[in-house]
């Protein structure tokens, strides 16, 4: 499915801007994430929201700020990055969290291939 | 804490060779298990599922079993193509109250040349 887009696809800043990744699912799901991928390491869980509620925050640094106006939309803040910040971001979404039967099935985004330099 | 050990790659195959990718979690309760692959450029895609002990998922050609007495979720494939080139990555949902997240392996670059 391709129901998870990214914007921008790119992003390089420096380490004083402030930019924000954007993310849009049109799945009609309840539940959203972000996630970090970098080079050599596991896939990073950020940060989930359900119904726009965020219900976890894997102790990420506050220079990263997530916002969910609503089920469709998640956004992902950034301020003075690092440049160990460079990843590529994930985002993505799934049905309702509880259904058992679809639970842990999420849809990703193709990405936003960040840069800080 | 549930965990996800997924054998190192990269991996390089001939076309039409076969492909096993070896996964083994570490989870309390009884979790849902998935191997997600990943092409060039592009986010996560599902590639298959199993809920519970035993079940096999299947997608593509590509198998994986459930298996509890060796907490194992092995990928394979009996004829890879060019095609099939990309990272796989073998996932875990976790239960209690984070129902619904996943925790991924590191994942496993699979080339494979005509």
């Amino acid at each position: 499915e391709t129901g998870v887009t990214q914007t921008p696809r790119h992003l390089v800043m420096g380490m004083t801007n402030k930019k924000s990744l954007k993310c849009e699912q049109h799945l009609g799901h309840n539940a959203m994430y972000w996630y970090k991928q970098s080079a050599k390491k596991p896939l990073e869980l950020m940060f989930v929201y359900n119904f726009k509620e965020q219900t976890e925050n894997n102790s990420v640094p506050s220079r990263f700020s997530p916002e969910c106006p609503n089920s469709s939309h998640l956004f992902l803040h950034l301020h003075t990055l690092q440049p160990e910040d460079s990843a590529l971001y994930l985002c993505a979404s799934s049905p309702t969290m509880g259904d058992k039967r679809r639970m842990g099935t999420q849809y990703f985004g193709p990405g936003t291939r960040l840069t800080v330099l | 804490g549930d965990s996800v050990t997924q054998m190192e790659g990269p991996v390089t195959l001939s076309e039409e060779a076969f492909l096993t990718i070896n996964c083994t979690y570490t989870a309390t309760g009884y979790p849902s298990l998935f191997w997600y692959v990943q092409y060039p450029g592009e986010g996560l895609q599902l590639l298959l599922k199993a809920t519970k002990a035993d079940d096999k998922g299947s997608n593509k050609g590509f198998e994986a079993t459930y298996r509890k007495e060796t907490t194992s979720f092995h990928l394979e494939k009996g004829s890879v193509q060019v095609s099939d080139s990309a990272v796989y990555f073998c996932a875990l949902s976790a239960g209690g109250g984070s129902q619904g997240n996943l925790i991924f392996g590191k994942g496993t670059k699979l080339s494979v040349k005509p």
